[in-house]
């Protein structure tokens, strides 16, 4: 596609449910980004991908948050036994390169609302 | 560690004024620095991105300046337009970790009709 496509735009789900988000990124985009911004705060690093693999998964905020990658294309963040504080808008981001120099671009966001 | 500041935290001006927007990092050793967008309830749109080896970038009203050294970067708008009115962020991109963007917490612009 054009640009970074997530799914659900809105999700509303009650305490203790798994939910899953998806992130399809630019095509041809190496590198994934997992963001988590809180309302009325700043973007909070998740996760990176870079092809399928992780290196860094240091931002997740616990264990029952994990995120895939397959075929080097979409991800998937998944959150388990859901919280109130899990509440936020997740967003997802690409770039071109692997390395440092890539100009990052940013989907619409998922916004998870925990009941 | 890094750490990403814009001041001011929000800004409110008439149509038609020039105005700079301020972003500060305490770490120079970045490998560049990117200017974002955001519309309420929406995603970031990149504006710019300036290279560590650069000293600023354009792009049509907007013009983005990076000073390595000092830790500081500034976006300036000009003849500012209704439509302008947004969440503006800064981030970079460390040299130690160069896959994770460092954001600031943004500035909120509304531009008055």
């Amino acid at each position: 596609g054009a640009g970074v496509s997530q799914s659900p735009s809105n999700k509303v789900t009650e305490k203790g449910k798994d939910v899953e988000l998806r992130c399809d990124p630019i095509s041809g985009h190496t590198a994934l980004y997992w963001y988590r911004q809180r309302l009325g705060q700043g973007l909070e690093f998740l996760i990176y991908f870079q092809g399928n693999s992780a290196p860094d998964k240091s931002g997740l905020p616990s264990d029952r948050f994990s995120a895939e990658r397959t075929g080097e294309s979409v991800s998937t963040l998944t959150i388990q036994r859901t919280q109130q504080e899990d509440s936020a808008v997740y967003l997802c981001a690409s770039s071109l390169e692997s390395m440092n120099t890539g100009e990052l671009f940013f989907g619409e966001g998922s916004r998870l609302t925990v009941l | 560690k890094q750490e990403v500041t814009q001041i001011p935290a929000a800004l409110s001006v008439p149509e038609g004024e020039n105005l700079v927007l301020n972003c500060s990092f305490t770490d120079s050793a970045i490998y560049n620095l990117q200017w974002f967008r955001q519309d309420p309830g929406k995603g970031l749109t990149s504006l710019l991105l300036i290279q560590s080896s650069q000293r600023e970038q354009t792009s049509g009203r907007l013009n983005a300046s990076l000073d390595k050294s000092s830790g500081r970067s500034t976006l300036y708008i000009a003849a500012s337009q209704p439509g302008d009115s947004a969440t503006y962020l800064c981030a970079v991109r460390r040299m130690d970790s160069s896959y994770k963007l460092i954001f600031g917490s943004g500035t909120r612009l509304l531009v008055r009709p």
